[in-house]
C-alpha cells in the first residue's frame, strides 16, 4: 500500500513568502506528526494530530508556524513571512496510533533565500 | 528532562563485520523506543520498535535490545553490507506521551 507521502520534495522561496508543506499520512492512521531537521541536526518535533483531538503545538518556533489537518487525513504545515533560518527539511509521519510505529514521508526540503 | 545519546557519532567497518550500535537514555520510564535508519537526501525508514516490556526484536539481520533499568539500548548488525550504510537514529516515546526523544544518530559506513 501507499506510505507518506509530502509535497513538494523540493521549495525555494524568498524571504518573506508564505509556503504550504503538504502531508498525506498512511490510510487509516490516526496520528500525524510534522518535524523538522535542519542540515546536520537531529529531529525537531513541530506538531502533532491525534484523531479529533486538538493538536499539540508545543514544539512550533514561532506563531509564523501554523498546522491543520482536514478531515482526520491530509495535512498542510504553513510557514508565513518565510526567514532564512527557517531553511531545513520539514519531515510528516504517521502512525496507526499514539505511541506506535511511526511512517515517515520523504519530507521536504525548504530552501529560503 | 528525557535525554537520548547516541555514540559513537561515526562508524566506519568492513563489510562482513559484525557490529553494534548504542543508544542510552537518562530517564527510564519509556513507553518504547524504535530505531530508524536515514538514507542521504531521504526520509526514516522504521527498523524495529521495541515496547517496554520486551527485552529485543528481531528484524533479519538487525537484532535490537533494550535494558530499561540500565537506560540503554543496542542494535546489532550481523554480515554487515555496503547498504546498510546510513545514519541510525534511536527515540523513545515516553509514558502518556506521544512525542518521540530523538537521539543524534550514528552515522554508519559499511566499506566494501
Amino acid at each position: 500500500g501507499a506510505g507518506v507521502s509530502q509535497s513538494p520534495s523540493n521549495k525555494v522561496t524568498e524571504k518573506g513568502k508564505d509556503v504550504e508543506l503538504r502531508c498525506d499520512p498512511i490510510s487509516g492512521h490516526t496520528a500525524l506528526y510534522w518535524y523538522r531537521q535542519s542540515l546536520g541536526q537531529g529531529l525537531e518535533f513541530l506538531i502533532y494530530f491525534q484523531g479529533n483531538s486538538a493538536p499539540d503545538k508545543s514544539g512550533l518556533p514561532s506563531d509564523r508556524f501554523s498546522a491543520e489537518r482536514t478531515g482526520g487525513s491530509v495535512s498542510t504545515l504553513t510557514i508565513q513571512r518565510t526567514q532564512q533560518e527557517d531553511s531545513a527539511v520539514y519531515l510528516c509521519a504517521s502512525s496507526l496510533a499514539s505511541g506506535g510505529s511511526q511512517y515517515f514521508g520523504p519530507g521536504t526540503r525548504l530552501l529560503v533565500l | 528532562k528525557q535525554e537520548v545519546t547516541q555514540i559513537p557519532a561515526a562508524l566506519s567497518v568492513p563489510e562482513g563485520e559484525n557490529l553494534v550500535l548504542n543508544c542510552s537514555f537518562t530517564d527510564s520510564a519509556i513507553y518504547n523506543l524504535q530505531w530508524f535508519r536515514q538514507d542521504p537526501g531521504k526520509g526514516l525508514t522504521s527498523l524495529l520498535l521495541i515496547q517496554s516490556s520486551q527485552r529485543e526484536q528481531t528484524s533479519g539481520r538487525l537484532n535490537a535490545s533494550l535494558d530499561k533499568s540500565s537506560g540503554r539500548s543496542t542494535l546489532y548488525i550481523a554480515a554487515s553490507q555496503p547498504g546498510d550504510s546510513a545514519t541510525y537514529l534511536c527515540a523513545v516515546h515516553m509514558d502518556s506521551n506521544y512525542q518521540l526523544i530523538w537521539g543524534a544518530g550514528t552515522k554508519l559506513i559499511i566499506k566494501p
